[in-house]
């Protein structure tokens, strides 16, 4: 059975840094890109960033372009998301989601995790 | 960008009934397109891909079909528990991807 397990949420303060962790299990985690879509509370979905499967390949949100940075560790099957410079409006629910394509374009996403909530405020 | 707009932005309906959620892209996806099923509290759920291609495990009373710019989804035989929020997705290789603003079903 997949499983994304995400973590690393909390409260944090405007301009501070965040480190979001997503682990995988129940599947070859390298073989798959991936990527991180957050949700406001009572909002919609947005796409944040997705990362191909050896790392190659990055891509990123025009919101948080420059800001966030995402990375993997294939060998500990884990999708990362570094949060720098964080505003009041990248508060929410941050879910790890996986491609059912080793590349980071043109895929859906098959398996979701049950998301980290991320409040920035002071 | 690619602007993805669904209608209605909410829906009541019976158990038993068919209902019909359309999704409208700002330029043509081809076929790139999912639908997800969100329940209350609970993460998206993949249903369709590729437009019409039914995720397995999904009932087949859900359908999707379309092309280009014009898509839906449609429920027939609604149960209680299709009682969620619906987002479309593009996903072209030319543009990051974008959701719908969802449809919530409520079920009478």
């Amino acid at each position: 059975e997949v499983q994304l397990v995400e973590s690393g949420g909390g409260l944090v303060q405007p301009g501070r840094s965040l480190r979001l962790s997503c682990a995988g299990s129940g599947f070859t985690f390298e073989d798959y890109a991936m990527h991180w879509v957050r949700q406001v509370p009572g909002k919609g979905l947005e796409w944040v960033s997705g990362i191909n499967w050896n790392s190659g390949t990055t891509a990123y949100a025009d919101s948080v372009k420059g800001r966030f940075t995402i990375s993997r560790d294939n060998s500990k099957h884990s999708l990362y998301l570094q949060m720098n410079s964080l505003r009041a409006d990248d508060t929410a629910l941050y879910y790890c989601a996986k491609s059912p394509s080793v590349s980071v374009t043109n895929s859906y996403l098959d398996y979701w995790g049950q998301g980290t909530l991320v409040t920035v405020s002071s | 960008d690619i602007q993805m707009t669904q209608s209605p932005s909410t829906l009541s309906s019976s158990v038993g009934d068919s209902v019909t959620i359309t999704c409208r892209a700002s330029r043509n996806i081809t076929t790139s397109l999912a639908w997800y099923q969100q329940r209350p509290g609970k993460a998206p759920k993949l249903l369709i891909y590729k437009a019409s291609r039914l995720e397995s495990g999904v009932p087949s009373r859900f359908s999707g079909s379309g092309s280009g710019t014009e898509f839906s989804l449609t429920i027939s035989s609604l149960h209680p528990d299709d009682c969620a929020t619906y987002y479309c997705q593009h996903y072209t290789s030319y543009a990051w991807y974008t959701f719908g603003q969802g449809t919530k079903l409520e079920i009478k």
